[in-house]
């Protein structure tokens, strides 16, 4: 079945790691998207990209990196810059906007 | 003002009751409508997508839409405890970058 996978389900960061979430879609999906989810502010918009090769940054970018090399992956990478990174990171792909987002599973981070 | 506004709750009711959700958002430019359901520790999942004005019913869910009002209203018939999970709006216009504007989600118990 086609989807979006999401890994690791868990990460756990010490302060002044880089960690890289891993997201992968086989749905042909040309849009990618990720998002931050922290109770009682709703889903906030990291970083999207509507082709290969190129991305845009979101709302809340600083602390936040990504590529796109390929069309079925768009991992994000948390740096030591973010100063709060603890949440829950969402990945979310479409088709064409007639189509709504399909999501990933989630990576939950917690910095130690 | 935020572009989507949605009371985030929680909202308890008993087995078969209705439940109401809603959101108001302020971009007249938004044409397409969506509602997702969110489990705990899940990503969210497409429930109800709905363009321009109306109603829209599938099985026990009806999502409607009243542009003119900037309203879009959820409604869940004969509410079963599986249905207990948070519930986000979102929304987006028919050009550009196709970025979905979220609400910040709505939890909802069904109590048996």
């Amino acid at each position: 079945d086609g989807g979006i996978t999401q890994s690791p389900k868990y990460l756990f960061r010490k302060e002044g790691q880089n960690v890289t979430l891993s997201c992968e879609q086989n749905l042909n999906h040309d849009a990618m998207y990720w998002y931050r989810q922290d109770p009682g502010q709703g889903l906030r918009l990291i970083y999207y990209s509507q082709i290969v090769n190129d991305f845009q940054k979101g709302d809340i970018a600083e602390g936040y990196s990504v590529s796109r090399e390929k069309k079925e992956s768009f991992p994000l990478t948390v740096t030591s810059a973010q100063k709060n990174p603890t949440a829950f990171y969402l990945c979310a792909s479409t088709r064409d906007r007639g189509y709504g987002y399909t999501f990933g599973s989630g990576t939950r981070l917690t910095v130690v | 003002q935020k572009e989507v506004e949605q009371d985030p709750g929680p909202l308890s009711v008993p087995e078969g009751a209705i439940v109401s959700l809603n959101c108001t958002y302020s971009n007249s430019a938004f044409q397409y409508f969506m509602w997702y359901r969110q489990y705990s520790r899940k990503g969210p999942e497409l429930l109800m997508y709905t363009y321009s004005s109306g109603n829209k019913e599938d099985g026990r869910f009806t999502a409607q839409v009243d542009k003119s009002s900037k309203y879009i209203s959820l409604f869940i018939r004969d509410s079963q405890p599986s249905d207990s999970a948070t519930y986000l709006c979102a929304m987006t216009q028919p050009y550009g970058n196709n970025r979905l504007a979220f609400g910040k989600g709505n939890q909802v118990v069904v109590i048996p």
